[in-house]
């Protein structure tokens, strides 16, 4: 599976959109790439996953570029219970779900 | 909807005791793993089924075993724990495999190992 980077920590206003960037450059075509977060001390939540085009749930938004090397994730009005882990990550659809988890990026929402 | 129910949720063990981490889901997922986060490492998966009856070894397997004898149970045992197994357990299932996309996780379970 294609490995991810993401910055390690960023912040937002409460509010304000929350805009997660994750760079796969090495990512093959048949891959996703998907989103967890974690909020302290709690298991792993699923935000969203896709292929090529952008996709949209009640949670957030996942914006890919055309040539699918990053993406970002977007909260569209964060709010304090959006402080947590988010978890970037790529694989392929229909292998056996292993995931895997890298270091993340912390998100901070402040008042 | 109880979803994915894992126990204890602390325990304290010594060296070279034995226990058993406990997992149920009651979605009947097809999928279930265990992973283990330690600080500043992320997630990284032990063991893994796809369904009862079959097991597979993740990236850190040395030291747990598991079986999947039903859908809904997938305990992970630790035979003689060691202070290197100190760590958060994570269990977490999906519907089935190539749709497993959607992992749902437990609470966890915190276990030191002194």
């Amino acid at each position: 599976d294609a490995k991810t980077t993401q910055p390690p920590s960023m912040d937002c206003a409460e509010g304000r959109a929350a805009n997660l960037p994750c760079n796969h450059s090495t990512i093959s075509g048949n891959e996703y790439v998907y989103w967890y977060r974690q909020i302290h001390s709690q298991g792993p939540q699923y935000i969203i996953h896709g292929l090529k085009n952008n996709e949209t749930n009640e949670m957030a938004s996942l914006i890919i570029t055309e040539d699918r090397k990053s993406s970002t994730l977007i909260l569209p009005h964060a709010t304090l219970r959006d402080t947590a882990v988010y978890y970037c990550i790529v694989r392929v659809y229909g292998a056996n779900s292993k995931l895997t988890f890298g270091k993340g990026i912390t998100l901070s929402v402040r008042p | 909807n109880a979803g994915v129910t894992q126990t204890p949720k602390f325990q304290v063990l010594k060296t070279g005791q034995s226990m058993t981490l406990q997992c149920a889901q009651d979605m009947n997922h097809e999928y279930m793993s265990w992973y283990r986060q330690d600080p500043g490492m992320g997630l990284r998966l032990i063991h893994y089924s796809v369904g009862a009856g079959i097991t597979d070894q993740g990236e850190v397997p040395n030291g747990y075993n598991v079986s999947r004898s039903t859908t809904e149970d997938f305990p992970l045992r630790l035979l003689s724990a060691a202070p290197s197994q100190t760590s958060v357990y994570f269990c977490a299932s999906s519907y089935r495999q190539g749709q497993g996309e959607k992992l749902f996780f437990g609470s966890g379970t915190q276990l030191s190992v002194l």
